[in-house]
């Protein structure tokens, strides 16, 4: 059971706007900034967002990140086949002293 | 470019050792926190370990603390996690990443606990 909650699938048709949830506590999201990972089949993650709403250069704005209270959300929009990837959100934990991450959510583009 | 390139993993039997190591590039080693992330087979990705910059600062996930030490050598440019009594459940690609952002990822090596 992962210390922060995601769905653990969404999809979309290309070109569609979809948003992946991230649910945490005050000892995490509450009190730390969230950054968001995408996996690819078969490769390393790859930082998407960080900071809550960052995006590293060479990330489309397609993406984007959000943070309220102890929930964050990675929104994508104009969805593209090539978005097809396992997504993760982390934060730090106070309490535990250690990052956590979400339980990742499959991205599915029909 | 910034290049981080893991290496050490292989099968191990249950209650072995096994030292992973991180040649890091492209960018000042020693200004940086830096990361052990791991990932079972099929699973999410499970932060393993936390290192400072000046090594000041170390974290460890309850999973592995007492088994598990993290390092680094700043005039090496490399990061490494000393594994000792492995467990099955320690099979997992691991990973190591630049700075609390997990900015920059390495490929992973793999480490198999089996008899």
């Amino acid at each position: 059971q992962s210390v922060l909650t995601q769905p653990p699938s969404a999809s979309g048709t290309p070109g569609q706007r979809v948003t992946i949830s991230c649910s945490g506590s005050s000892s995490n999201i509450g009190s730390n900034t969230v950054n968001w990972y995408q996996q690819l089949p078969g490769t390393a993650p790859k930082l998407l967002i960080y900071s809550n709403n960052q995006r590293p250069s060479g990330v489309p704005d397609r993406f984007s990140g959000s943070k309220s209270g102890t929930s964050a959300s990675l929104a994508i929009s104009g969805l593209q086949s090539e978005d097809e990837a396992d997504y993760y959100c982390a934060a730090w934990d106070d309490s535990l002293n250690g990052a956590v991450f979400g339980g990742g959510t499959k991205l599915t583009v029909l | 470019e910034v290049q981080l390139v893991e290496s050490g993993g292989g099968l191990v039997k249950p209650g072995g050792s096994l030292r992973l190591s991180c040649a890091a590039s492209g960018f000042t080693f020693s200004s940086y926190s830096m990361n052990w992330v791991r990932q079972a087979p099929g699973k999410g990705l499970e932060w393993v370990s936390s290192i400072s910059s000046s090594s000041s600062y170390i974290y460890y996930a309850d999973s592995v603390k007492g088994r598990f030490t993290i390092s680094r050598d700043n005039a090496k440019n490399s990061l490494y996690l000393q594994m000792n009594s492995l467990r099955a459940e320690d099979t997992a690609v691991y990973y190591c990443a630049r700075d609390m952002e997990l900015r920059n990822w390495g490929q992973g090596t793999l480490v198999t606990v089996s008899s």
